[in-house]
């Protein structure tokens, strides 16, 4: 079993549904990662967490350390969302240790 | 002004051939890694470098061997490759854990 669990596996909602992506880890860790990969195949960090709640315009990253669960929230999705997003952590011990990922949610925005 | 940037982005070669991917970044960080994306999408760590020492190797065959010239250089050299080595292969940097994450470089080997 991975450590880094993410569902659902594939979303596909339209435009202008509230969007919730779940990550569950079974491992110790010092901080959580959502990023994205764009079908163009590029991937960038949207949020770092260790603890609580973080807003960037329509995305919303929460984190309970005491049931190892995160959630990546998108309110009024648009179809430019679409893309991968990834759950990865940062297992306890630090960043040098690289990122342990999960298997991406594949979101579809269709308008 | 790329932050961190790798070439090539596509490389082609036959099986038994030895290659390299360069990764450059210009934000000063610290630490630097290759992670390796396989035909299923799942990316998995190969090593990271926190000044020029190398800190994890995450059961990578030896044929892999990271070289790091300088704390913004960590170049991924591969001998003798395989057909399971076609993948897309990520350099990343970080300071404080947050990570930037290159291009990518598609390998296909035939």
């Amino acid at each position: 079993k991975n450590e880094v669990e993410q569902s659902p596996q594939n979303l596909t909602a339209q435009e202008g549904e509230f969007i919730t992506i779940n990550c569950s880890y079974s491992v110790g860790i010092s901080a959580l990662h959502w990023l994205q990969q764009h079908p163009g195949g590029g991937i960038v960090s949207l949020f770092m967490l260790s603890s609580g709640k973080k807003k960037h315009g329509r995305l919303i990253a929460t984190i309970n350390i005491q049931e190892k669960h995160s959630s990546l929230h998108i309110t009024a999705s648009h179809p430019r969302d679409s893309a991968v997003y990834i759950c990865a952590v940062n297992t306890s011990g630090g960043g040098a240790d690289g990122l342990t990922f999960g298997k991406g949610t594949h979101l579809i925005i269709q308008p | 002004d790329t932050a961190v940037s790798q070439t090539p982005k596509y490389l082609v070669t036959q099986m038994g051939n030895d290659k390299s991917i360069k990764c450059e970044q210009n934000l000063g960080h610290d630490t630097m890694y290759w992670y390796k994306q396989d035909s299923k999408k799942f990316l998995k760590i190969m090593f990271s470098y926190n000044n020029k020492e190398l800190i994890i190797n995450e059961t990578v065959p030896n044929r892999f061997s990271p070289k790091s010239p300088d704390k913004a250089h960590l170049n991924l050299h591969i001998n003798s490759l395989e057909l399971g080595d076609s993948a897309v292969y990520f350099c990343a940097s970080s300071q404080s854990a947050k990570q930037f994450f290159g291009p990518g470089t598609r390998l296909t080997v035939l």
